[in-house]
C-alpha cells in the first residue's frame, strides 16, 4: 500500500526555524516526485514545489522561491519542507503528495502537517 | 503565477448534475492536457478524481467527468449524492515547470 507519512503538528515562535517531514513507503521513492501544498486558515490550496528523489531537483513556485527550502534523502524516502525564520503567515497545513513524472497529476497524499507560528 | 479561476461555490439537489469550471491562460490549462481535480474533504487529505483532463484513477465514481475547451477546464458530478459534498480544486501544469492550483470549489448538496 502507498503511504506517505508526514511528521506531526508544530507551534512555534515567528524567527524559529522548522523542518517537517514526508515518508513515503510501498512505492519506489525515486520514481516518483513528491510536490509541498499549503492551505492556510480557510483558504484554497497553493503548490508551493516539487522535488525528485532520484537526483534531488527542485521547482519552485514563484510565490514560494526563496522562502522555503525542499530537499530529500533517498537513502531513508523521505522529503523535507523547512523554513529557516518562521513567521505567523506560515501557520497553514502543509501536504505532501506524489506525483509520477510526465503524468501531471498528485496522486496519494500525506496526512497533513499543521504548523502554528504564534508569539 | 495567478491561481486559475474556479466558481468559489456551486449547488444542486440529489441526483442532479454540476458543473465546475476552471479558467486558466494558454501557459497552463490551455497549453497542456495535465489539468487534474481533486476532492477535499476539510481535516483529509485531498483526492485526485480526475487527471490528464479526462481520466478517472481507478476506484473513483464514473459520475465524474473531466473536459477542456481553450483555456477552460471542466468537472461535471452527475447523479449528485451528499457525500460529493466536499471542496474541489483544479490544477494545471505550467509553462514554467510548476503546477498551479485553482482558487477552490464548494460544492453543496441542498
Amino acid at each position: 500500500e502507498v503511504q506517505l507519512v508526514q511528521s506531526g503538528a508544530e507551534v512555534k515562535k515567528p524567527g524559529e526555524s522548522l523542518k517537517i517531514s514526508c515518508k513515503g513507503s510501498g512505492y519506489s521513492f525515486t520514481t516518483y516526485w513528491i510536490a509541498w501544498v499549503r492551505q492556510m486558515p480557510g483558504k484554497g490550496l497553493e503548490w508551493m514545489g516539487m522535488i525528485n528523489p532520484a537526483d534531488s531537483d527542485t521547482r519552485y513556485s514563484p510565490s514560494f522561491q526563496g522562502q522555503v527550502t525542499i530537499s530529500a534523502d533517498k537513502s531513508i524516502n523521505t522529503a523535507y519542507l523547512q523554513w529557516s525564520s518562521l513567521t505567523a503567515s506560515d501557520t497553514a497545513m502543509y501536504y505532501c503528495a506524489r506525483g509520477y513524472s510526465g503524468s501531471g497529476t498528485w496522486d496519494s497524499w500525506g496526512q497533513g502537517t499543521q504548523v502554528a507560528v504564534s508569539a | 503565477q495567478s491561481a486559475l479561476t474556479q466558481p468559489a461555490s456551486v449547488s444542486g439537489s440529489p441526483g442532479q448534475s454540476i458543473t465546475i469550471s476552471c479558467t486558466g491562460t494558454s501557459s497552463d490549462v490551455g497549453g497542456y492536457n495535465y489539468v487534474s481535480w481533486y476532492q477535499h474533504h476539510p481535516g483529509k487529505a485531498p483526492k485526485v478524481m480526475i487527471y490528464g483532463v479526462s481520466d478517472r484513477p481507478s476506484g473513483v465514481s464514473n459520475r465524474f467527468s473531466g473536459s477542456k475547451s481553450g483555456n477552460t477546464a471542466s468537472l461535471t458530478i452527475s447523479g449528485l449524492q451528499a457525500e460529493d459534498e466536499a471542496d474541489y480544486y483544479c490544477s494545471s501544469y505550467t509553462s514554467s515547470i510548476t503546477y498551479v492550483f485553482g482558487t477552490g470549489t464548494k460544492v453543496t448538496v441542498l
